[in-house]
């Protein structure tokens, strides 16, 4: 089975905290990513990465950053945690190409900033 | 605008009973669609997955189709049961490397006795 594991299921940090969320694939997948859900917008893309040290801005990148050094593990950082980023925070992984990939899911991290 | 749009946005049904859920797309062209199921504070775990050029894919009591003639997609589910109450999200996949996504907001079912 694959697996998707995120470091944390619950994280409370105050404004202006560096928080790191972590993300470890144990498939050799080559894409990894970090999405945000809140209620009514979906699953928003906010980075991801096709390769190792490789990673290209989805669609809300401001105030987020990521580091992807191994390619089992890909990093997400708030380098000044604001309150409108408390969310809940997937990351996914899925090989690189072919007309079946999958994409798994972390059990996601719910983060509140306060 | 949302290039995924699901209905219903909520459904309530008995134990037992079937429904469907609906997805329009505007993404094209597209590699792949999928149904995604999310139970409340977990990550997404895939029921199916279909090409541009498949109808119909079954998972157990999943039923999904696809007319990529009207866009549309949905997800019936047969004899529902307590445990189908989540949220069912419709995804569709771009074409080419890098398996960029595209989420629908999701059809929340609960499932009553």
């Amino acid at each position: 089975d694959v697996k998707v594991t995120q470091s944390s299921r619950y994280l409370v940090k105050r404004t202006g905290e560096k928080v790191f969320l972590e993300c470890v694939q144990d498939m050799d997948h080559e894409n990894m990513f970090w999405y945000r859900q809140d209620p009514g917008l979906g699953l928003r893309l906010i980075y991801f990465s096709y390769d190792v040290k490789m990673k290209e801005k989805g669609d809300i990148p401001e105030g987020y950053s990521v580091s992807r050094e191994k390619k089992e593990r890909f990093s997400l950082i708030l380098e000044s945690a604001s309150t409108n980023q408390t969310s809940m925070y997937l990351c996914a992984s899925s090989p690189y190409r072919g007309r079946y990939t999958e994409a798994f899911f972390g059990q996601g991290t719910r983060l509140t900033v306060v | 605008k949302n290039q995924v749009e699901q209905s219903p946005q909520s459904l309530i049904i008995l134990e037992g009973k079937n429904c469907t859920l609906q997805c329009n797309y505007t993404v094209s062209p597209f590699s792949n669609l999928r149904w995604y199921k999310q139970d409340t504070g977990r990550g997404p775990v895939s029921l199916t997955i279909m090409t541009f050029s498949e109808n119909t894919k079954s998972n157990g009591r999943y039923t999904a189709t696809l007319d990529a003639d009207t866009k549309q997609s949905s997800l019936h589910i047969t004899a529902s049961q307590l445990s189908d109450s989540a949220s069912y999200i419709c995804v569709v996949s771009l074409p080419g490397g890098g398996n960029k996504l595209t989420f629908g907001t999701g059809t929340q079912l609960k499932v009553e006795l």
